[in-house]
């Protein structure tokens, strides 16, 4: 079945550094795919999604490229700060309304 | 607008007792959906409600399991009678109806610990 994997945490880092979380798939046909993020005592939010591939989401200066040759969907920031602590969650969409998730990464930056 | 809500936030009982939660979706959403965390794993599906009808209620685990939608509003989750396997995070999330993916909107969880 369908299924993400992303690399474990925790994530630890100094405020202004690169972030990357490697985020890979398997799934039947070309998914859309999500990285969601939870932050302390809050939902699940949404924060970028890419429907095809070699689409880019992007938010809050995250960004993230859909590729179907890797079958990844790396999470990538320039320069993290503090409030970017948090728990982030790669997923894919199976058929129309199922979400399957990989297991998150807890990441914290220090200031 | 407020957005889903789920009750309790916590809840901690014993093995063989039962639980109840809650949730209640953004108003005028059609779909809602059940996810749960264990463990710290990855989350995953349990079903899916358009309005009252369940959809898909492929990831329930076993039949201690009920969740119902009466009037397509809230909706609750009966773990009946609980295990200890059954700790973790349960979610609850919401999107509009239409043709296409509309966005989920997660509710904070609730914390279910099982002794």
């Amino acid at each position: 079945g369908d299924s993400v994997t992303q690399m474990e945490g925790p994530v630890t880092l100094s405020e202004e550094a690169f972030l990357t979380i490697n985020c890979t798939y398997t799934a039947t046909g070309y998914p859309s795919l999500f990285w969601y993020v939870q932050y302390p005592g809050e939902g699940l939010q949404l924060l970028l999604k890419a429907t095809k591939a070699d689409d880019k989401g992007s938010n809050k200066g995250f960004e993230a490229t859909y590729r179907k040759e890797t079958t990844s969907f790396h999470l990538e920031k320039g320069s993290v700060q503090v409030s970017d602590s948090a728990v982030y969650f790669c997923a894919l969409l199976q058929g129309a309304q199922k979400l399957v998730f990989g297991q998150g990464t807890r990441l914290t930056i220090n200031p | 607008e407020a957005g889903v809500t789920q009750f309790p936030s916590h809840s901690v009982i014993e093995k063989g007792q039962t639980v109840t939660l809650r949730c209640d979706p953004i108003s005028g959403h059609d779909n809602l959906y059940w996810y749960r965390r264990v463990m710290g794993k990855e989350i995953k599906f349990l079903l899916h409600f358009v309005k009252e009808s369940k959809q898909d209620e492929s990831g329930m685990p076993n039949n201690r399991f009920l969740a119902e939608r009466t009037g397509g509003t809230y909706s609750t989750l009966k773990v009946q009678p609980a295990e200890l396997e059954d700790s973790g995070v349960y979610f609850c999330a919401s999107s509009h109806r239409g043709h296409r993916y509309n966005e989920q909107f997660f509710g904070p969880g609730t914390r279910l610990t099982v002794l």
